[in-house]
């Protein structure tokens, strides 16, 4: 089956760890993003990438870093200076930036 | 800023009918559009998507976009309490030339009563 997987699909954390949230796809998709979405708002963009070893900052970039090495990863990592990290995260997909985007069943992270 | 508005709801519809979301956008340029569904904790699943002026249809879904009022609705016909969820509406592309982005509404509750 062709799909986004995400892991873990919760994650409880103390204040000023890192951690990285997994985003996989075999959609064989050129484009992958992070989302932020956070109770009553809409979703926000976090990181997008159009190919292999490029990478450019959403909105809200600060305390986030990504990487894409495969095409078919792009980890999120949720570093100790974002401020308020506690939030469902979204990875989606897309055959190119300007095609319809797919996402995965997201990750709940919990930050206390 | 880009924006894209749409009511919250709740929008209660009894089973059978036809459910009526819109959804209305700021940035002329925009070109692509899409509904996304999304049940509580659960992630968006695309529905529909629509480019050009008109009415796209699909199954039980129909898409309508009219740029030049620079709004896009979504109707959803004999409405199921399957359909219950709240409804996204993402707009992609803008002026500038600068297509990746997608704008997304805070999206709209849809309830289904049996």
């Amino acid at each position: 089956d062709g799909g986004i997987t995400q892991s873990p699909k919760y994650l409880f954390r103390k204040e000023g760890q890192n951690v990285t949230l997994s985003c996989e796809q075999n959609l064989n998709h050129d484009a992958m993003y992070w989302y932020r979405q956070d109770p009553g708002q809409g979703l926000r963009l976090i990181y997008y990438s159009q190919i292999v070893n490029d990478f450019q900052k959403g909105d809200i970039a600060e305390g986030y870093s990504v990487s894409r090495e495969k095409k078919e990863s792009f980890p999120l990592t949720v570093t100790s200076a974002q401020k308020n990290p506690t939030a469902f995260y979204l990875c989606a997909s897309s055959r190119g930036l300007s095609y319809e985007q797919y996402f995965g069943p997201g990750t709940r992270l919990t930050v206390t | 800023q880009k924006e894209v508005e749409q009511n919250s709801g709740p929008l209660s519809v009894p089973e059978g009918a036809i459910a009526s979301l819109n959804c209305t956008y700021s940035d002329r340029g925009s070109q692509s559009f899409f509904w996304y569904r999304q049940y509580s904790g659960k992630s968006p699943e695309l529905i529909m998507f629509i480019y050009s002026n008109g009415d796209k249809e699909d199954g039980r879904f129909t898409a309508q976009l009219n740029k030049a009022s620079q709004y896009v609705s979504l109707l959803i016909r004999d409405s199921q309490p399957s359909d219950s969820a709240t409804y996204l509406c993402a707009v992609n592309g803008d002026s500038g030339g600068s297509n990746y982005k997608l704008t997304f509404g805070k999206g709209t509750l849809l309830t289904v009563n049996p």
